[in-house]
């Protein structure tokens, strides 16, 4: 089944505890992307990335890293996480081809920093 | 500037169609989307337009958009209860690093 999974689903830590979420698809998408999901401001774009080793800034970087070294595979990491980063995270991915723009999201990873 | 706007709330009647409606203000957006998201769920794309073109039909749904006024609409014939769910509009206006404006949601509640 083609699609994008995400891990963990939820997560409870603490300030300054570094973490990773994980997102993998399985359909040789070239683009994957991170989004956040607050109440009122809808989906906001944090990463993205066009390819292997191919990664760029969103509209909300600031506090987040990610990594591309292989194709299937976008995490989005936290070094050290502060409380305005609690949301609900969403991974998607997409193909390259400049007439092709469904992005297909993950199911969500619902972050919560005390 | 960037911003997709949609009224919070619908309410209909199982077997009724429904119409979810959308604006956007930057006419440079190329495709127009429609996601689901059901509780706890995550984003479900059910369909796109394309920006040069006026409809598009999918089985039970219809995507209407006037580019003259900014206005795009999705609507649901047929609705039912598992239709019952948050509808998202979004628009892509940077094709380069392919982000979603998103809406902030309409929900849909079917009642039986």
């Amino acid at each position: 089944e083609a699609q994008v999974t995400q891990n963990p689903r939820y997560l409870i830590t603490v300030t300054g505890k570094k973490l990773t979420v994980t997102c993998s698809q399985n359909m040789n998408h070239e683009y994957m992307s991170w989004y956040r999901q607050d109440p009122g401001l809808g989906l906001r774009q944090i990463y993205y990335s066009m390819n292997v080793e191919v990664t760029d800034k969103g509209d909300v970087p600031e506090g987040y890293k990610v990594s591309r070294k292989e194709k299937r595979n976008f995490p989005l990491i936290l070094e050290s996480p502060s409380p305005n980063q609690t949301s609900l995270y969403f991974c998607a991915s997409s193909l390259r081809l400049a007439n092709s723009y469904e992005q297909y999201f993950g199911p969500g990873t619902r972050l919560t920093v005390t | 500037g960037e911003d997709v706007e949609q009224s919070l709330f619908l309410s209909v009647r199982e077997g009724d169609s429904s119409v979810i409606n959308c604006t956007y203000t930057d006419s440079s957006s190329t495709y127009l989307y429609w996601y689901k998201q059901e509780p706890g769920a995550g984003l479900q794309l059910l369909t796109y337009i394309f920006s040069n073109m006026d409809m598009k039909q999918d089985q039970r749904l219809t995507v209407l958009l006037n580019k003259k006024d900014k206005h795009l609409s999705l609507r649901i014939a047929d609705t039912q209860t598992g239709d019952s769910a948050i509808y998202f509009c979004a628009e892509i206006l940077n094709t380069g690093r392919r982000a979603l404006t998103f809406g902030s949601g309409t929900r849909l509640q079917v009642q039986p």
